[in-house]
């Protein structure tokens, strides 16, 4: 059980492309979904927290007009980087909180790499 | 301030040797602790949790660790470890309440034939 999955797992775009990361739990409901953004060598830097039916809450520092997060049901969150741009070229994460203590469930990330 | 303190970057060891990964966290930080992994390019996976009872908690693939208060650690251990125990190990705690994890900065397990 709590299955995460996270698409797609690699993905290349031209710098002033958008992008789409789907974050899907498969076998549980998620009140609340997690992105993160992890530099090489890093530990996880959460970007914000995505609540389902209402507006993500963004860590200070995240642009949010750049990272756009949507949680329109309780089993799919995505992020959308738009306007990429090389520094946006990263390795981002999602979790989905399961139960009441929101144990957090990670899928397998997200390589963007931006040219 | 919160924080997960993993006192280790780099932890080589040989194979069948035993290990321990060292997590300290402090004390505003709540006693809901996790121990991740997350192998080259791929998501975490949780190794195991304490939320509450036993001081001993055993995990996934023959890792264990154990909650101590007194001070403030929740180290990782495994008897014996495996090639393909190499990776990345994070430890993790809420902060305010369960809805934000606090991560270590990561122990890279490095075990060698």
């Amino acid at each position: 059980g709590a299955v995460v999955s996270q698409h797609p797992s690699r993905v290349i775009c031209k710098s002033g492309t958008s992008v789409k990361i789907e974050c899907r739990s498969l076998d549980f409901q998620a009140t609340t979904m997690f992105w993160y953004r992890q530099f090489p060598k890093k530990s996880l830097m959460l970007m914000a927290t995505s609540n389902e039916g209402s507006k993500a809450t963004y860590e200070q520092g995240v642009e949010k007009d750049k990272f756009l997060i949507n949680h329109a049901s309780l089993t799919l969150s995505t992020l959308t980087v738009t306007s990429a741009h090389p520094e946006d070229s990263s390795f981002y994460i999602c979790s989905a909180g399961q139960g009441a203590k929101n144990i957090q469930y990670f899928g397998a990330g997200t390589r963007l790499s931006v040219l | 301030a919160q924080s997960v303190t993993q006192l280790d970057s780099q932890v080589p060891v040989f194979e069948e040797a035993p290990v321990e990964l060292r997590c300290n966290y402090s004390s505003s930080v709540s006693v809901y602790l996790f121990w991740y992994v997350q192998y080259p390019n791929q998501g975490l996976q949780l190794l195991l949790k304490y939320l509450s009872g036993s001081t001993l908690v055993k995990g996934i693939n023959g890792f264990e660790a154990e909650f101590n208060k007194s001070q403030t650690s929740f180290h990782l251990r495994k008897p014996s470890v495996h090639i393909s125990d190499t990776a990345e190990y994070f430890c993790a705690g809420f902060s305010g309440g369960y809805n934000k994890l606090i991560f270590g900065a990561g122990t890279r397990l490095a075990v060698h034939p």
